[in-house]
């Protein structure tokens, strides 16, 4: 079955800016989380959509947002970007939520801000 | 305050031998442990797992062992084939806060020399 698509897979951006990511999971997990990567944080989690409600969110600003449509896609917006923004956004799905079992990670957006 | 620690950033191991991934935890709540590998260019991909309930997890070429009065996990890989170059990254959740996402140590890099 197909795996968990994210796009757009390379974008830039300037100061200022806002950018919106798209994911869509594996079909039929309802679970939907996201992940910032830097080389020197790691891995480190955004929020989680579950049934498309925000189960839960990460140590980020307000201007980190997301939501997740009736057919479990997810979308997570930046407002405002700053140059710390530029990363590598992971988005993952599972069939039962966080920390129930392994995630399935797409290959990513990855952010550059200018 | 990192949760999760993979002490070292990268590790080199001659191919045929036997390579040892160490991570550390503080969080004596954390119940749930799994290792996820990492290419360039792609998402992380699941590994392997182990419950608090276990001290010993095998899947073919890896195992992990975690010792939970020292709060630390390791995997093993043996034989390491060059195919095992990549960053393995590893992650805990607690039972208590399953809706608080993965969280993840900043990985390491195994290299595998021919």
């Amino acid at each position: 079955k197909a795996g968990v698509t994210q796009t757009p897979r390379y974008l830039i951006k300037t100061r200022g800016q806002q950018v919106t990511l798209s994911c869509s999971p594996i079909s039929g997990h309802r679970s939907v989380s996201w992940y910032q990567q830097t080389p020197g944080q790691g891995l480190q989690f955004l929020f989680e959509y579950f049934s498309e409600t925000q189960r839960n969110k990460g140590n980020f600003p307000g201007r980190f947002s997301g939501r997740q449509f009736s057919n479990s896609r997810s979308e997570m917006n930046v407002s405002t970007l700053e140059l710390g923004d530029s990363a590598l956004y992971l988005c993952a799905s599972s069939s039962r939520g966080l920390g129930t079992g392994e995630l399935f990670f797409g290959e990513g957006s990855r952010l550059t801000v200018l | 305050d990192q949760q999760v620690k993979q002490n070292s950033p990268s590790l080199s191991v001659q191919e045929g031998r036997i390579s040892i991934l160490n991570c550390d935890y503080t969080n004596s709540m954390f119940d749930y442990f799994l290792w996820y590998k990492k290419y360039p260019a792609e998402g992380p991909t699941f590994l392997i797992s182990i419950s608090s309930i276990k001290d010993k997890n095998e899947d073919g070429r890896f195992t992990v062992f975690l010792n939970k009065s020292a709060k630390h996990l390791s995997l093993h890989i043996v034989p390491s084939q060059p195919g095992d170059s990549a960053v393995y990254f590893c992650a805990a959740s607690a039972r208590e806060s399953r809706a608080d996402g993965l969280t993840f140590g900043k990985g390491t890099h195994l290299i595998i020399q021919p």
